[in-house]
């Protein structure tokens, strides 16, 4: 059963352009929604998170929106930037299990 | 201290052998968890502690696997007569309770072959 769903292996956008990454989630217990980014090789590093008593939330280029009704979350990046091509993973949280989906690859062309 | 490190990164195994991972968290975090990725899934949780006490193992988490954090401090993932279906990135992460919104640092990861 998976909680977490991305459904979008892939995406690829041309620099200076949004990209935005689309999250799915099932539990309406879930209380806390992040973002992360991961490099080969490398650990998720953290971008950004949501609680469930907002629906937006702005760091710098990114974005996170949460659609509680939809049960349903995004992260656009503007303008994206060669360097933000990674694989990027959201993660819900209800106590204190953090449940991730399967990653979107974002390719960002120069 | 600058982040969570893990030890070793990259671990070769044969099939049969016993490994160990060790884990450093945040200084101050009292939440650590430990996370297993293959390639093309996302983080599957396995097991976490807060403080010294393991609160939760996953089913994932077989006999072969056992978890410990002696102390509250660093932790330890050991992985009895390992299997090839072993083999994956095993990742900590920690994070400090009452910060309103819990974020999770991860580590590097231990990237784990058995043969």
């Amino acid at each position: 059963d998976q909680q977490v769903k991305q459904n979008s292996p892939s995406l690829s956008v041309q620099e200076g352009r949004i990209s935005i990454l689309n999250c799915d989630y099932t539990n309406s217990m879930f209380d806390y929604f992040l973002w992360y980014k991961k490099y080969p090789a490398e650990g998720p590093t953290f971008l950004i998170s949501i609680s469930s008593i907002k629906d937006k939330n702005e760091d710098g280029r990114f974005t996170v929106f949460l659609n509680k009704s939809a049960k349903h979350l995004s992260l656009h990046i503007v303008p994206s930037q060669p360097g933000d091509s990674a694989v990027y993973f959201c993660a819900a949280s209800g106590t204190y299990k953090y449940i991730f989906g399967t990653g979107t690859r974002l390719k960002v062309l120069a | 201290d600058t982040g969570v490190s893990q030890d070793p990164r990259h671990k070769i195994t044969k099939r049969g052998q016993n490994v160990t991972f060790r884990c450093d968290p945040i200084s101050e975090h009292n939440r650590l968890y430990w996370y297993r990725q293959t390639l093309g899934q996302g983080p599957e949780f396995l097991t976490y502690f807060q403080n010294e006490a393991q609160l939760e193992k996953s089913r994932l988490l077989s006999d072969r696997f056992s978890a410990e954090r002696p102390k509250g401090s660093f932790s330890t993932l050991e992985i009895q007569r390992t299997e090839q279906g072993d083999s994956a990135m095993y990742l900590c992460a920690s994070s400090l309770t009452g910060t309103g919104g819990e974020k999770l640092f991860f580590g590097s990861g231990t990237q784990l072959s058995v043969l």
